[in-house]
């Protein structure tokens, strides 16, 4: 098992730009996550999917989209990238057994210029 | 906003040395975890504590839970240079983690 994957690993963007990140997960796992990682802030929750079909807002939800394309992939869009953007993003999954438990991606380190 | 906070932020120690970390967090929760994350990497999950427990073992790493403090602490024993990572501690307050800002651990050999 990949456990999660995400692409890019790395993304240079300039300011205005959209982009998609994306997610994928073989652990047949209900829910899954996005964070991003800012030096000193440790990781904040972006958006998340309890399951299938749906999302919800996390702490810091402005500027990005999302979408749960299925059960395996949940992406992340920046519709217009800005500066503040600028991180390191990681998916995160978790399953029905042990939801408390999540598994991470190696993280796509975006710069927006 | 953060949850829990992590004390020290950094913390640099011999090889064979024990290392103690703590995380205090603002309310109440299911669960706490540690996670290890090495530079450049995804974090990994360590251990999971409970709030009905108290102490937890797994290999070289002890974890106590004080709920009446809110507060939590890792002990890794016999340190090695491969636990320089960054370590971080997250409650589960509901469905979603919310983490602290990270300590980093630097175990020189």
């Amino acid at each position: 098992n990949a456990g999660v994957t995400q692409t890019p690993k790395f993304q240079v963007l300039k300011t205005g730009q959209s982009m998609t990140l994306q997610c994928a997960q073989d652990m047949n796992h209900n829910s899954m996550y996005w964070y991003r990682q800012d030096p000193g802030m440790g990781l904040r929750l972006i958006y998340y999917s309890a399951s299938e079909g749906t999302t919800d807002k996390g702490e810091v939800p402005n500027g990005y989209n999302v979408s749960r394309l299925n059960k395996r992939e949940f992406s992340l869009r920046l519709e217009s990238a800005a500066p503040s953007q600028t991180s390191v993003y990681f998916c995160a999954s978790s399953g029905e057994w042990t939801p408390d438990e999540q598994f991470f991606g190696p993280g796509t380190r975006l710069t927006v210029l | 906003s953060q949850q829990g906070e992590e004390d020290p932020q950094a913390l640099s120690i011999q090889e064979g040395e024990n290392a103690t970390m703590n995380c205090s967090y603002k309310t109440s929760i299911n669960n706490l975890q540690w996670y290890r994350q090495n530079s450049g990497r995804g974090l990994v999950h360590l251990i999971l504590i409970r709030s009905n427990e108290r102490e937890k073992h797994s290999g070289r790493l002890r974890v106590t839970l004080d709920t009446s403090k809110k507060s939590s602490s890792l002990l890794i024993t016999a340190s090695r240079a491969a636990d320089t990572a960054s370590y971080f501690c997250a409650t589960v307050p509901v469905l979603k983690l919310v983490f602290g800002k990270g300590m980093k651990l630097t175990v020189n050999p």
